[in-house]
């Protein structure tokens, strides 16, 4: 499509719970960014993708999030055993270059709250 | 020190004046500079790339990057109420190492008052 699209809007668990995300990448965008946005301050970057491979996963906070970006499907975050502090707004972009002189294109977030 | 400086604002303004938003930069290596808009509850939206200094114009909105200064702006001409939006900076060095350089400002909040 020509929007990156993300699923869904809102999610709520329960601490502890797990959570999972999804985004489609525009079509033919090679590179796809998650970003976590805790109450409207900066971006944080978790992870890239560049088709189905990782490419950086060096903001990751690797014991409770993974993610994947599979041929044919949507790219997904997941998160296991939510915490308070994981509240926030999940923003999937994608890209036709890298992230380094690629300007990202945008989804419109989902919202998590924890409680 | 932060690395991307963008006051949050809030930015009041009366329609049809110019707005200018503002932000400065440390790292010497930014070279591709970015403006997005982002409404409430909405994904930032790009508004204007660039590469190194100069200006740039599209419609209503002309951005400018002076590098000498690690100073970027974006001027909005003839301002409407359908321009407030938090308008966000974002920078890259544009490296062939590293895919995470990309680094945003805070956001200026602007609300265009009919």
């Amino acid at each position: 499509g020509e929007e990156v699209a993300q699923t869904p809007k809102h999610l709520v668990r329960g601490e502890g719970q797990k959570a999972k995300l999804y985004c489609a990448p525009i079509k033919g965008h090679s590179y796809v960014f998650w970003y976590q946005q805790v109450l409207k301050n900066e971006f944080k970057f978790l992870i890239s993708f560049q088709n189905e491979n990782v490419f950086d996963e060096t903001g990751m906070p690797k014991e409770r999030f993974s993610a994947k970006c599979l041929p044919n499907s949507p790219c997904s975050l997941e998160i296991q055993a939510t915490k308070l502090e994981d509240s926030a707004v999940y923003f999937c972009a994608s890209s036709q270059r890298r992230q380094s002189g690629g300007a990202l294109h945008f989804g419109n977030g989902t919202r998590l709250t924890v409680t | 020190q932060k690395e991307v400086e963008q006051d949050p604002g809030p930015l009041s303004v009366p329609e049809g004046a110019i707005v200018s938003l503002n932000c400065t930069y440390s790292n010497s290596a930014f070279q591709y500079f970015m403006w997005y808009r982002q409404y409430s509850r909405k994904g930032p939206e790009l508004l204007m790339y660039t590469y190194s200094s100069g200006n740039k114009e599209d419609g209503r909105f002309t951005a400018q990057v002076d590098k000498s200064s690690k100073y970027i702006s974006l001027f909005i001409r003839d301002s409407q109420p359908s321009d407030s939006a938090t308008y966000l900076c974002a920078m890259t060095i544009g490296s062939e190492r590293n895919n995470n350089d990309m680094r945003f400002g805070a956001g200026t909040r602007l609300t265009v008052k009919p």
